[in-house]
C-alpha cells in the first residue's frame, strides 16, 4: 500500500514565525502536491513538483514556498506565517502519469494565531 | 483553465438507499481523467472511482457507479445501498497534465439510520 505521512496532524504557529510542513512517500513516486482545503472552497493547489528539484506554482503559491531535495519527501514552506494561511493542508503523491489516483496524506490542520 | 463544479454543497440518503452526487465540468481536451475521491471524517482522501474519457462504457466499483456524459461533460456519481461507511465528504476531480487534478468544491454527504 502506498503511504503518504505528514509531520504533523495539528501545528499552532504564532503570526510571522517560519512553518515548515513535511511530507514523505514511500511509492517512488514522481509526482508530489501541497492543497490547501478550506470549508465550501475544496481543495487548492498550493506547489507541484514532478521530480526533484522540479517545482511549478499551483493556484494559489503567494505566501508559500516548497523544497524536494529527495524524491520521497516534498516540503511546504510558509516563511512568515499569516492568520490567513490557518487552514487544512493535504499533501498527496501519484506516479507520473494523468490515469493515476493521488495517494493523499492524512493532513496538518495549522492554526496561525 | 479546467473548472469542476460540485453544485450539491450537502446531501443525506437513508441508509440502504441510493444517493447520486452531481458533478459537472468545463475542458476544450478529448483526452482525460475523472476521479471521485471520498474523505471521511478525520481520514485521509481516498480514491472511489475513476473514469478514462476515451472510454464509453461507465466505470463501476462495487455499489460505486458512475454517470458519464462526455458531450454535457458530467460525472455523477451514483452509490447504491448506501451505508453508515458512505457518510464523508466527496470530491470530484479532472486530471489531464502529467497528474495534475482540478478539483470540486465538494459535497458533504450524510447517512441516516
Amino acid at each position: 500500500d502506498v503511504k503518504v505521512t505528514q509531520s504533523s496532524r495539528y501545528l499552532v504557529k504564532r503570526t510571522g514565525e517560519k512553518v515548515f510542513l513535511e511530507c514523505v512517500q514511500d511509492m517512488d513516486h514522481e509526482n508530489m502536491f501541497w492543497y490547501r482545503q478550506d470549508p465550501g472552497l475544496g481543495l487548492r493547489l498550493i506547489y507541484f513538483s514532478y521530480d526533484v528539484k522540479m517545482k511549478e506554482k499551483g493556484d494559489i503559491p503567494e505566501g508559500y514556498s516548497v523544497s524536494r531535495e529527495k524524491k520521497e519527501r516534498f516540503s511546504l514552506i510558509l516563511e512568515s506565517a499569516s492568520t490567513n494561511q490557518t487552514s487544512m493542508y493535504l499533501c498527496a503523491s501519484s506516479p507520473g502519469t494523468s490515469r493515476s489516483e493521488q495517494y493523499f496524506g492524512p493532513g496538518t490542520r495549522l492554526t496561525v494565531t | 483553465a479546467q473548472t469542476v463544479t460540485q453544485s450539491q454543497p450537502e446531501m443525506s440518503v437513508q441508509e440502504a438507499e441510493t444517493v447520486t452526487l452531481s458533478c459537472t465540468y468545463d475542458t476544450s481536451e478529448s483526452d482525460y481523467y475523472l476521479f471521485w475521491y471520498k474523505q471521511p471524517p478525520s481520514r485521509q482522501m481516498i480514491l472511489v472511482i475513476r473514469q478514462e474519457a476515451y472510454k464509453q462504457q461507465n466505470a463501476t466499483e462495487n455499489r460505486f457507479s458512475v454517470n458519464f456524459q462526455k458531450a454535457a461533460k458530467s460525472f455523477s456519481l451514483k452509490i447504491s445501498d448506501s451505508q453508515l461507511g458512505d457518510a464523508a465528504m466527496y470530491f470530484c476531480a479532472y486530471t489531464r497534465n502529467a497528474g495534475k487534478s482540478t478539483f470540486g468544491d465538494g459535497t458533504t454527504l450524510t447517512v441516516k439510520p
